[in-house]
């Protein structure tokens, strides 16, 4: 079955910071994983995926995730904490079949301290 | 391209009135979905379109929710009754693919006093 885990709910990091966010995954079928982001008042956009190629993906703003499948892990790194970091951050899993939809986590909150 | 449009981005109505949201996905995508958004509850799924067609609507939470989606191009949520409890922001996402990335609209907030 499909699932994700996100480790944290809310996460603190002082500006400068590493930011480093988890996640582990569960899945039946080889997984596309991903990324996305939730700023205050907005809907998620995505940050990063990835879909079977290299396993370091970077994404947007910075942010990069590795693919970890001994760990069925990918976990979200930024080097360098921005304030304009602070928001919801979700793991996702792609569904079992290929109509079925992602199963998203339930999501960490970043906050960032100046 | 505009991106998934969704209509009302608030609404504020009184218990036991009719509800209806509005979503436009991005145009050429063969999914559609809904989602419910609450600190409660975390990002719920309610319902799925492929092609226009309900796929799976295990998530809408009662009968008093109902969606719809008569064209490729618009859907709509519909609650009634509302209640004091659906109050939520209400997402809109389409993708290409049932299992590929989804793209989010801005929501609409519902509050239902």
């Amino acid at each position: 079955a499909q699932s994700v885990t996100q480790l944290g709910s809310h996460v603190s990091v002082s500006e400068g910071a590493l930011v480093l966010l988890r996640c582990n995954y569960s899945s039946s079928v080889p997984p596309y994983l991903f990324w996305y982001v939730q700023y205050p008042n907005q809907g998620l956009q995505l940050l990063l995926k990835y879909t079977s190629a290299a396993t370091l993906v970077k994404g947007i703003n910075g942010f990069e995730a590795e693919f970890k499948k001994s760990e069925t892990s990918f976990h979200l790194t930024k080097p360098s904490a921005h304030m304009s970091d602070a928001a919801e951050y979700f793991c996702a899993v792609r569904g079992a079949s290929g109509n079925t939809p992602l199963v998203f986590g339930k999501g960490t909150r970043l906050s960032v301290i100046a | 391209d505009a991106g998934v449009i969704q209509s009302p981005r608030h609404e504020v109505t009184e218990m036991g009135q009719e509800v209806t949201l509005r979503c436009k996905p991005i145009s050429g995508h063969d999914y559609l979905f809904w989602y419910r958004q609450t600190m409660m509850r975390g990002l719920e799924l309610l319902i799925y379109f492929n092609n226009n067609v309900p796929i799976d609507d295990s998530g809408m939470p009662e009968d008093r929710f109902s969606a719809k989606m008569p064209n490729a191009s618009f859907s709509t949520l519909k609650i009634q009754p509302s209640e004091p409890r659906d109050s939520a922001v209400y997402f809109c996402a389409s993708s290409l693919s049932g299992a590929g990335e989804q793209y989010f609209g801005p929501g609409t907030r519902l509050t239902v006093t």
